[in-house]
């Protein structure tokens, strides 16, 4: 168990800039999220995947965010046209339907992006 | 919609015990659970609770859940300063979403 990857860790872009940040969820995990957390506030729930389908999307996902999960294993968040308020860690979790911890999420190390 | 609120601060003296306190809103929340955060990685599940128990001891964390009050807390017994961390509380009011609270910071003095 190699546990959640993100790639990459830190990402510095210039507004309106496009960039891709790619999750690796545990192996045998089927559901996969995303968040985004600022400073000195709790993860804020972006969007789910269960398998390869993404089955929710939050209203803080703009037109300029999209997630995919091609093949039900990893996942990449894209944004377009970066602005200053994306600035942010991106976290991405993923979970079990069955297993010991119902419910629970694994995190990765997230991303941090900085837009200047 | 669902609402975890937990305090912002927490100072303790090590070999203290912590406790880190919780309300959420959403009576049909299923589960809740504690999660903690160094800095600059991600969040790591600590315990969790189902809703039809009062109490969960693992080694040396216990969560109560006074479900009336919707009110949950994590213990932390004969803290060390590896502890100090960032804790959050979150309920799952049903389905994948989770809902997490702004994070307790705690410090550890030695």
């Amino acid at each position: 168990d190699t546990g959640v990857s993100q790639d990459p860790r830190h990402k510095i872009t210039k507004r309106g800039q496009n960039v891709t940040f790619r999750c690796d969820p545990i192996s045998e995990h089927n559901r996969l999220y995303w968040y985004r957390q600022t400073l000195g506030q709790g993860p804020e729930f972006l969007t789910y995947f269960q398998n390869e389908a993404q089955l929710e999307k939050s209203r803080l996902l703009s037109d300029r965010f999209s997630a995919e999960r091609p093949k039900g294993s990893f996942s990449t968040l894209e944004i377009q046209r970066t602005e200053q308020g994306d600035s942010a860690m991106y976290l991405c979790a993923s979970s079990s339907t069955s297993g010991r911890t119902p419910g629970g999420q694994f995190f990765g190390p997230g991303t941090r992006l900085t837009v200047l | 919609g669902e609402d975890v609120e937990q305090s912002l601060f927490l100072s303790v003296r090590e070999g203290d015990s912590s406790v880190i306190n919780c309300t959420y809103t959403d009576s049909s929340s299923t589960y809740l659970y504690w999660y903690k955060q160094e800095p600059g990685a991600g969040l790591q599940l600590l315990t969790y609770i189902f809703s039809n128990m009062d109490m969960k001891q693992d080694q040396r964390l216990t969560v109560l859940l006074n479900k009336k009050d919707k009110h949950l807390s994590l213990r932390i017994a004969d803290t060390q300063t590896g502890d100090s961390a960032i804790y959050f509380c979150a309920a799952n009011p049903g389905g994948f979403k989770t809902i997490f609270g702004a994070g307790t910071r705690l410090f550890v003095k030695a």
